[in-house]
């Protein structure tokens, strides 16, 4: 079964950070290129991160570019997002999806949740 | 990377249809044919609907129809059911080699 499950979210105070996981499993993870998106409570879908099926190119969100880093470990069919300088505004539900070539985010994990509080 | 527009909500009777749009510009929706629409339920993660404008995944029922024009795609339930009922988003390719999201509709089955 192709699945992708996310682990690391949790309560963290404003300024702090936290390391996202995303394991996946049911397909060849190093053929595909992979994302990070977020859903703030009760808010729409933003798309965060993107990154290439080899690591080499990656995109971020102008909202967490220079605060996150995505990275993955194809050897480990990981993939990751490093969020440092944590605000209260990143508080959401944050879900890993694979992009077909298509531009289409075909799989999506269940989502982890995030809480950035003091 | 301002959002798409949608209506945040629509409405319809089991058996009707609704249209639901997403409006861009030309560095988005307008340039490419790579806009997609996903369902959520509350609670669940996004389930793609629409790939490519038009083309359904295998598996989603051919009620659900996708079409654009200029900078404004557009997706269409007919025949709703009570199912149906759910948050619906579209998503497009962007000349910044990134994809912008919808800010999403609900949909409310009467």
């Amino acid at each position: 079964e192709v699945q992708l499950v996310e682990s690391g979210g949790g309560l963290v105070q404003p300024g702090g950070s936290l390391r996202l996981s995303c394991a996946a499993s049911g397909f060849t993870f190093s053929s595909y290129e992979m994302n990070w998106v977020r859903q703030a409570p009760g808010k729409g879908l933003e798309w965060v991160s993107y990154i290439s099926s080899s690591g080499s190119t990656i995109y971020y969100a102008d909202s967490v570019k220079g605060r996150f880093t995505i990275s993955r470990d194809n050897a480990k069919n990981s993939l990751y997002l490093q969020m440092n300088s944590l605000r209260a505004e990143d508080t959401a539900v944050y879900y890993c999806a694979r992009l077909l070539p298509t531009m289409v985010f075909d799989i999506w994990g269940q989502g982890t949740m995030v809480t950035v509080s003091s | 990377q301002s959002a798409l527009t949608q209506p945040a909500s629509v409405s319809g009777s089991p058996g009707q249809s609704i249209t639901i749009s997403c409006t861009g510009t030309s560095s988005d929706v307008g340039g490419y044919n790579y806009v997609s629409w996903y369902q959520q339920h509350p609670g669940k993660a996004p389930k793609l609907m629409i790939y490519e404008v038009s083309n359904r995944p295998s598996g989603v029922p051919d009620r659900f129809s996708g079409s654009k024009s200029g900078n404004t795609a557009s997706l269409t339930i007919s025949g709703l059911q009570a199912e149906d009922e759910a948050d619906y988003y579209c998503s497009s390719y962007t000349s910044s080699s990134t994809v912008v999201f919808g800010g999403g509709t609900k949909l409310t089955v009467l």
